[in-house]
């Protein structure tokens, strides 16, 4: 039992690459979430999803994008990175409105 | 919509005294009250957590206390240890599918 699964753990971007964060769950989980992590802001939700097919903004959804297309994945894209999006990013499921389980996260770096 | 205010921004504490993180919330209809920890390079782990219709709850040398007139909730830990040194994070949430969290507090515990 695995639990959520980020990859890639760790990433180097230049301005404008894009690129995708899979989340993984073997827990069976509805709901998933993409939280970004900075210093001084604790976590912010980006996007979330309550189950297969569906997703929604959270509080900082701007410039990323998400798909939830399978129950146990949560993609999340950056299809032109900028400096601003250097972060690490914490994937997220829970079985309903209670204890979030947390990925490892993943660090990216925009240059 | 659900805003947290979390103060202090860090705490210092010598061992075996006690640490006290408070974190007030707007929303009046938020209904769900969790408290994560943080270890340096580590994922959030939820710690305790608390329901609108309950004023405190406790688990060894933890407690969560709500004041739902006053709109805040408050994290106690007693008998402080180094290994009680993380970052904690307070959250709600509204009967809702996500779970808006608070800046941070950096607990340091001195031997």
């Amino acid at each position: 039992n695995a639990g959520v699964t980020q990859t890639p753990k760790f990433r180097v971007l230049k301005t404008g690459q894009s690129m995708t964060l899979l989340c993984a769950q073997d827990m069976n989980h509805e709901y998933m979430y993409w939280y970004r992590q900075d210093p001084g802001m604790g976590l912010r939700l980006i996007h979330y999803s309550v189950g297969e097919g569906t997703t929604a903004k959270g509080e900082v959804p701007d410039g990323y994008n998400v798909s939830r297309l399978k129950k146990q994945n949560f993609l999340l894209g950056l299809e032109s990175a900028a400096p601003s999006q250097t972060s690490v990013y914490f994937c997220a499921s829970s079985y309903a409105t209670g204890e979030l389980f947390f990925g490892e996260g993943s660090r990216l770096t925009v240059l | 919509g659900e805003n947290v205010e979390q103060h202090p921004s860090t705490l210092s504490v010598q061992e075996g005294d006690s640490a006290v993180i408070k974190c007030t919330y707007s929303d009046s209809a938020s209904n769900y009250f969790p408290w994560y920890k943080q270890e340096l390079g580590k994922r959030p782990q939820l710690i305790i957590d608390i329901r609108s219709n309950v004023g405190e709850k406790k688990d060894q040398r933890i407690a969560v206390t709500l004041n739902k007139t006053a709109k805040h909730f408050s994290l106690h830990i007693t008998e402080t240890q180094p290994e009680d040194s993380a970052v904690y994070f307070c959250a709600l949430s509204y009967n809702t599918d996500k779970l808006i969290f608070g800046t941070g507090t950096r607990l340091q515990v001195f031997p």
